[in-house]
C-alpha cells in the first residue's frame, strides 16, 4: 500500500458525460501528479500541483482540468468524454516540488470506461 | 521531452541479465525507475542523482552517464519477480515528471 487514495476504482460512463477523479496524497506530500495510461501504453503526464497550486502542464487536453484543495486532496475533473478518453488515471504524490531527491507513489489508479 | 527507452520488449530466461536504456534530449538531473506489473500502479525501484549519488533497490543496479544524458539499468540473475514494464522517468524542468513508452520485461521459468 503506497498510502494514495485513489477513488473509484473503476467508473463507467457515457460519451459527453463529466466525471471527477479523486486523490489523496500521503500524509505530509505536498505534491500531486495525474497520469493518463491507456490500453498498454506508456505513462502520459497530465498536470502537477505543490500546495494548492499548479506548477506545471503536459498534454493535458482543454475538456480536463485539476485542482488542489487546502486539506491537499486533489480532482481530476474530465468533461465532455470521448471513447478515447477510457484508459487508467494514475496520481502520484512526493514530498517536495521537485523529485531529484525522493520519489513518488503511485495510487492504484481509476480506470474509466467510457461507452 | 520523453526519454526514449530501448529495447521496447525483452524476453528472458530465469536467471539471465538484461539492461534496459533511457536517453534525453535535455540536460538531466536525475533519473527514476519504476516497474508496473500487469494491472497495478507503478512502483519505485530507483533514483540517481547527478553527480553520482544513488538510491534504490538492493538486487537492480543502474548508471547514470549525466554527459550522454543516458541511464541504464541493470537486472542480473533475473527471477520470475521481475517481470514487469519498466519506466525511466526524468525531469525536463518545472519538475515534471515524464516518462518514457516502458520497456516489457519477461521472465520465463
Amino acid at each position: 500500500d503506497s498510502g494514495v487514495t485513489q477513488t473509484p476504482k473503476h467508473l463507467i460512463t457515457a460519451t459527453g458525460q463529466r466525471v471527477t477523479l479523486r486523490c489523496s496524497p500521503r500524509s505530509g506530500d505536498l505534491s500531486v501528479y495525474w497520469y493518463q495510461q491507456s490500453l498498454d501504453q506508456g505513462l502520459q503526464f497530465l498536470i502537477q500541483y505543490y500546495n494548492g497550486e499548479e506548477r506545471a502542464k503536459g498534454n493535458i487536453l482543454e475538456r480536463f482540468s485539476a485542482q488542489q484543495f487546502p486539506d491537499l486532496h486533489s480532482e481530476l475533473n474530465l468533461s465532455s468524454l470521448e471513447l478515447g478518453d477510457s484508459a487508467l488515471y494514475f496520481c502520484a504524490s512526493a514530498r517536495t516540488a521537485g523529485l531529484g531527491f525522493t520519489e513518488a507513489f503511485f495510487g492504484q489508479g481509476t480506470r474509466l470506461t467510457v461507452v | 521531452q520523453q526519454p526514449v527507452q530501448s529495447p521496447q520488449a525483452v524476453i528472458l530466461r530465469e536467471g539471465e541479465d538484461a539492461v534496459i536504456n533511457c536517453s534525453s534530449s535535455k540536460a538531466l538531473y536525475s533519473v527514476h525507475w519504476y516497474r508496473q506489473k500487469h494491472g497495478e500502479a507503478p512502483v519505485f525501484l530507483m533514483i540517481l542523482l547527478k553527480g553520482g549519488e544513488q538510491k534504490g533497490h538492493e538486487k537492480i543496479s543502474a548508471s547514470f552517464n549525466e554527459k550522454k544524458q543516458q541511464s541504464s539499468l541493470y537486472l542480473t540473475a533475473s527471477q520470475l519477480s521481475y517481470s514487469g514494464t519498466y519506466f525511466c522517468g526524468t525531469e525536463p524542468g518545472a519538475q515534471k515528471l515524464v516518462f518514457g513508452q516502458g520497456t516489457r520485461l519477461t521472465i520465463n521459468p
